[in-house]
């Protein structure tokens, strides 16, 4: 049974600090993505990578997928209020379908 | 294009009453994707169709529950005599042909069970 697990659960900082959220697995994915969701709301999209090693950046957002493709980290650089919110990330198994990370819950305080 | 579609955003009801939810997807894509959501988790995966066939379905999904995409764009999904423990954010996502492997996801909708 695959599963993805996102360290840290929960994540409160200081405008303008840095972080890292990890996603972790013992399976190997044809493709991660990263979603940011809000309250009430769908996730929405950040990024897909598909090749191991892989790097992406979005303004000040990093992500990596794991040369071996179980693993990959997004890092926020001098993160803002909005950014807060709940990360996820999904592993793409098989053909076409998604395994969810267990979500990082991201507060970044003024 | 304006975006993944469910209708109702918001469903209370009493446990062992029937409800419908629908999801239009955005238009063209193929595939469609149903998710629950329980408060502070990751989706969970619930099934998934490409055009109008049901490829997977989750081993999670009790008898009680059945989707369908009859003609290949909207879906919906009915939950049979509800329980409290259904009580959760039931998410759709579409995603356009083959070789793109991204999901759109719509608003939820967000089912109580009392």
């Amino acid at each position: 049974t695959q599963l993805l697990e996102q360290s840290p659960q929960f994540l409160s900082i200081q405008e303008g600090e840095n972080l890292t959220v990890y996603c972790n697995s013992s399976s190997v994915f044809s493709s991660l993505q990263w979603y940011r969701q809000e309250p009430g709301e769908g996730p929405v999209l950040l990024v897909t990578v598909v090749t191991g090693g892989e790097v992406k950046k979005l303004k000040r957002l990093t992500f990596q997928f794991g040369d071996a493709r179980k693993d990959s980290s997004l890092h926020i650089t001098a993160a803002q209020p909005g950014d807060t919110g709940l990360y996820l990330c999904a592993g793409e198994w098989g053909t076409y379908k998604y395994i969810f990370g267990t979500g990082t819950r991201l507060k970044v305080l003024a | 294009d304006t975006g993944v579609s469910q209708d109702p955003r918001h469903k209370i009801t009493k446990r062992g009453q029937n409800v419908t939810f629908r999801c239009d997807p955005i238009s063209e894509h193929n595939r469609l994707y149903w998710y629950r959501q329980t408060l502070g988790q990751g989706p969970e995966f619930l099934t998934y169709f490409q055009n109008e066939a049901q490829l997977e379905k989750s081993r999670l999904l009790s008898d009680r529950f059945s989707a369908e995409r009859p003609k290949g764009s909207f879906s919906t999904l009915e939950i049979q005599r509800t329980e409290q423990g259904d009580s959760a954010m039931y998410l759709c996502a579409s995603s356009p042909r083959q070789g793109i492997n991204e999901q759109f996801f719509g608003p939820g909708t967000r089912l109580t069970v009392l």
